[in-house]
């Protein structure tokens, strides 16, 4: 099971917008509604930011939407902040194999 | 306040086992499907193990299948991963997560490191 694919990095200034994009196939993010996003700081735990493609957690700002097309789904990050500065993985569930979730090769995001 | 705190982390040899431990307060554990998710030094995400709230139902990675066994005490509202054969492609933070929402993970414990 291949990891999805997602942009090694992405940079923005604060207040801009940016998009991480996140591909798979039909077999897990084009085949189901099931794309999650979380975001990482160094040395700590990742936390949900999305769920099932555009759906926030509460006490996510409103500042993080997700949308997806096809086998790409994506995360934008509206009004940029530092607090943003991490790294973000996608996930998706699959059907492929014994794998039942497959992770995204994640994005570093750099607020400039 | 959810937490799930991981313990059981190590060195270890190849070939060694070890038993990760995720005890969780604050959230009827026995209601949520737990998984195990894993990210070795300066690498993403990988998604290990889950098991359904009785703990009859169970799914592994390919790489893990038949090395590594899930397993949940619902009465001491904790969940476990025994890994066999260890091999250092196995080196990794060891994270238990929440299935809280669906097909997602909404919880996430600090992580245990397993050094193989």
């Amino acid at each position: 099971q291949s990891a999805l694919t997602q942009p090694a990095s992405v940079s923005g200034s604060p207040g801009q917008s940016i998009t991480i994009s996140c591909t798979g196939t039909t077999s897990d993010v084009g085949g189901y509604n099931y794309v999650s996003w979380y975001q990482q700081h160094p040395g700590k735990a990742p936390k949900l930011m999305i769920y099932e493609v555009t759906n926030r957690p509460s006490g996510v700002s409103s500042r993080f939407s997700g949308s997806k097309s096809g086998n790409t789904a994506s995360l934008t990050i509206s009004g940029l902040q530092a607090e943003d500065e991490g790294d973000y993985y996608c996930s998706s569930h699959s059907i492929s194999g014994n794998t039942q979730y497959v992770f995204g090769t994640g994005t570093k995001v750099t607020v400039l | 306040e959810v937490q799930l705190v991981e313990s059981g982390g190590g060195l270890v040899q190849p070939g060694g086992s070890l038993r990760l431990s995720c005890e969780v307060s604050g959230f009827t554990f026995r209601s949520y499907w737990m998984n195990w998710v894993r990210q070795a030094p300066g690498k993403g995400l990988e998604w290990v193990a889950n098991i359904r709230q009785d703990g009859n139902e169970k799914h592994y990675m390919d790489s893990v299948k038949g090395r590594f066994t899930i397993s949940r005490d619902n009465t001491k509202h904790s969940l476990y991963l025994q890994m066999n054969s260890l091999r250092a492609e196995d080196t990794a933070v060891y994270y238990c997560a929440r299935g809280g929402v669906l097909h997602g993970f909404d919880m996430w414990g600090q992580g245990t490191m397993v050094t193989v």
